[in-house]
């Protein structure tokens, strides 16, 4: 039982390029998100889906954009890379809301743009 | 939105105890806790709902204040085991999940 899969695990990008970072999971979970976590600043919600062809921003959303084309997977696009952008990116998915169902995270991606 | 959490970090030696707080500014329905340990993914430990619930995990327990919308973590008799980031995960409204910004939990011998 795979939980949730990030690839790929390490990306280096130029300035201005663009990437996207692929999250699987195959627990059936409703619930995605993406999370980005800079030293200091904890887990930033930057999009989130509550199902399958629904997405919606968090906190953090400027500069990505995200795709919820089937269940069980949830895309995170940027469409034109900067060094702010540079961080470790989580995804994570939840069987229903929050209130009592617990995240279950991948692996992450650590991005770094130059 | 981010939940606050005290202290920033920690450092204990084994067998001590140690208490982190998270608060928030917005009326909670939960409180999630978990360990990330370095170069890893973060890792459920609890939940804790509505009702002013305690939960307890081994020797790691917590507490939820609705009212004042505060949760603690409570590490008894600490282990090396126990090194690592410890966030707090709280949804208020419009099933936006929130973490604080992660309390660093060292146990040195």
């Amino acid at each position: 039982n795979a939980g949730v899969t990030q690839t790929p695990k390490f990306r280096v990008l130029k300035t201005g390029q663009s990437m996207t970072l692929l999250c699987a999971q195959d627990m059936n979970h409703e619930y995605m998100y993406w999370y980005r976590q800079d030293p200091g600043m904890g887990l930033r919600l930057i999009h989130y889906s509550v199902g399958e062809g629904t997405t919606a921003k968090g906190e953090v959303p400027d500069g990505y954009n995200v795709s919820r084309l089937k269940k069980q997977n949830f895309l995170l696009g940027l469409e034109s890379a900067a060094p702010s952008q540079t961080s470790v990116y989580f995804c994570a998915s939840s069987y229903w809301e929050g209130v009592n169902s617990p995240l279950h995270f991948g692996n992450g991606t650590r991005l770094t743009v130059t | 939105q981010q939940p606050v959490q005290s202290p920033q970090a920690v450092i204990l030696r084994e067998g001590e105890d140690a208490v982190i707080n998270c608060s928030s500014s917005k009326a909670l329905y939960s409180v999630h806790w978990y360990r990330q340990k370095h170069g890893e993914a973060p890792v459920f430990l609890m939940i804790l709902l509505k009702g002013g619930e305690q939960k307890g995990h081994d020797k790691i327990s917590a507490s939820f204040n609705e009212k004042k919308q505060q949760s603690s973590l409570y590490l008894t008799a600490s282990q090396l085991s126990y090194s690592g980031t410890y966030f707090c995960g709280t949804e208020s409204t419009g099933n936006q999940f929130y973490f604080g910004t992660g309390t660093s939990l060292t146990v040195i011998p």
